[in-house]
């Protein structure tokens, strides 16, 4: 079975904080495709980053970069110099193929990241 | 392209009350899913789609029902709402249904069972 956890519930920092969340997975498949996605208190889910099991190169996208490690089944989020614009609830997700077809994207459940003033 | 659309945004159903959810999606995608997300416990996948014709059962498909009659609509129906059914629904899309494939959702359906 997939898991996903990210241990951070809430996280609140002060704007123009370098803040990390987490994000632990676990699976037997060895081809499977790692998400983080953004939730704004808007509602909607927006995509952030893909990285698949074969590439554990990190990446980095402005102010945000992402730290991909096998060995500790781990693919940690980092943002830098926060702002409170990042104020939103932040999803890690696993997705595998099913046995019989079709795919699951497995959610963690989720960072609530607080950027204040 | 309008991407993924849901609708209703909200509704209020009373318990014992039918309704359908209407997810559209104009980006000629295959593979189309639905999720309910309630608090503390993420997305939780309820049923999916790799095309028309072809539905299958997700983690949490009890008292939902799907159809994929064309590759562009993906209605999810309860068949009799329950309190437990609260929570916000998202449908997702992809091209295709290997694992690469970056989902796109839509906004989102608000329901609540009194």
């Amino acid at each position: 079975a997939q898991k996903v956890t990210q241990a951070q519930t809430e996280i609140s920092v002060v704007e123009k904080e370098d803040v990390t969340l987490d994000c632990v997975y676990e699976t037997r498949d060895t081809t499977y495709y790692l998400f983080w996605y953004k939730q704004p208190p808007s509602g909607e889910l927006v995509f952030l980053i893909r990285r698949n099991s074969f590439d554990e190169q990190n990446e980095i996208s402005g102010r945000y970069s992402w730290n991909f490690q096998k060995s500790t089944s781990s693919f940690n989020f980092t943002i830098t110099a926060s702002q409170v614009v990042d104020s939103a609830v932040y999803f890690c997700a696993l997705r595998v193929i099913l046995t019989g077809g079709g795919n699951k994207l497995t959610f963690g459940t989720g960072t609530q990241l607080k950027v204040e003033l | 392209n309008a991407g993924v659309t849901q609708t209703p945004k909200f509704q209020v159903l009373k318990t014992g009350q039918s309704m359908t959810l209407q997810c559209a999606q104009d980006m000629n995608h295959e593979y189309m899913s639905w999720y309910r997300q309630d608090p503390g416990m993420g997305l939780r996948l309820i049923h999916y789609s790799v095309g028309a014709g072809i539905t299958d059962q997700g983690e949490v498909p009890n008292g939902y029902n799907v159809s994929r009659s064309t590759t562009e609509d993906f209605p999810l129906r309860l068949l009799s709402a329950a309190p437990s059914q609260t929570s916000v629904y998202f449908c997702a899309s992809s091209y295709t249904e290997n694992s690469y494939n970056e989902q796109f959702f839509g906004p989102g359906t608000r329901l609540t069972v009194l």
